[in-house]
């Protein structure tokens, strides 16, 4: 059964610093990854997606990367600016079919101080 | 181009009536997926609807139904609401093998 976990839970920074968060899955058999970011009583917006094939992506100030073998993907923000201030989930697609649901990682709450 | 639609955006039921949700996927899209979101349990998979059919559910009692519409859109029914119904839903929609794209959820809160 295909467990997603992210570290840290929580995570303050001032303005300007650079950060990574962590997302690890049990199950290397994935499909690809997703980064989202949500917003307090929002939706979720996807920030970024990595085939299985692929080692990592790029947009803007962000960058994830994804290491199957090991089961980690990382997401890395530069500069970080206080609109930055969210949740931020990773989400991992299994292979098969039957199994065509995205599993969730437990979040990461993001606080940039001005 | 049009993103996902959810709609109510906030829904207030009394515990025991049924609440109905309703969601259009972005245009092309023929996958939707249900998925709740309740507080300090995470998001969790409901539903998955591709081309009119139910392909697959997620660990929730019969009294969480829904349908897909020749159009595509999706309707997500709970019937005999408790309380721990309360969360936030949200749906998405895909095509293909791309990525899944949310729309910005419904807000039910059982009384």
């Amino acid at each position: 059964k295909q467990e997603v976990t992210q570290i840290p839970a929580a995570l303050s920074v001032p303005e300007g610093e650079n950060l990574v968060l962590n997302c690890s899955f049990t199950d290397s058999a994935i499909y690809n990854l997703q980064w989202f970011r949500q917003d307090p009583g929002k939706g979720l917006t996807s920030l970024l997606l990595i085939q299985s094939s692929q080692r990592e992506q790029t947009s803007g100030r962000l960058n994830a990367s994804l290491d199957k073998s090991s089961g980690r993907s990382t997401l890395y923000i530069a500069a970080s600016q206080p609109g930055d201030s969210a949740t931020y989930l990773c989400a991992v697609l299994n292979y098969g079919g039957a199994t065509n649901k995205l599993i969730f990682g437990t979040g990461t709450l993001l606080a940039v101080q001005p | 181009e049009a993103g996902v639609t959810q709609s109510p955006t906030h829904l207030i039921k009394t515990r025991g009536q049924q609440a109905t949700l309703r969601c259009s996927p972005i245009s092309g899209h023929t996958s939707v997926y249900w998925y709740q979101q309740a507080l300090g349990l995470g998001l969790q998979f409901l539903l998955w609807y591709d081309e009119g059919e139910e392909r697959n559910r997620g660990n929730f009692p019969p009294r969480f139904s829904g349908r897909q519409f020749p159009n595509y859109s999706s309707e997500l029914n709970v019937n005999a609401l408790e309380l721990e119904d309360s969360a936030l839903y949200l749906c998405a929609s895909r095509q293909g093998a791309r990525e899944q794209y949310f729309g910005p959820g419904t807000r039910l809160t059982v009384t």
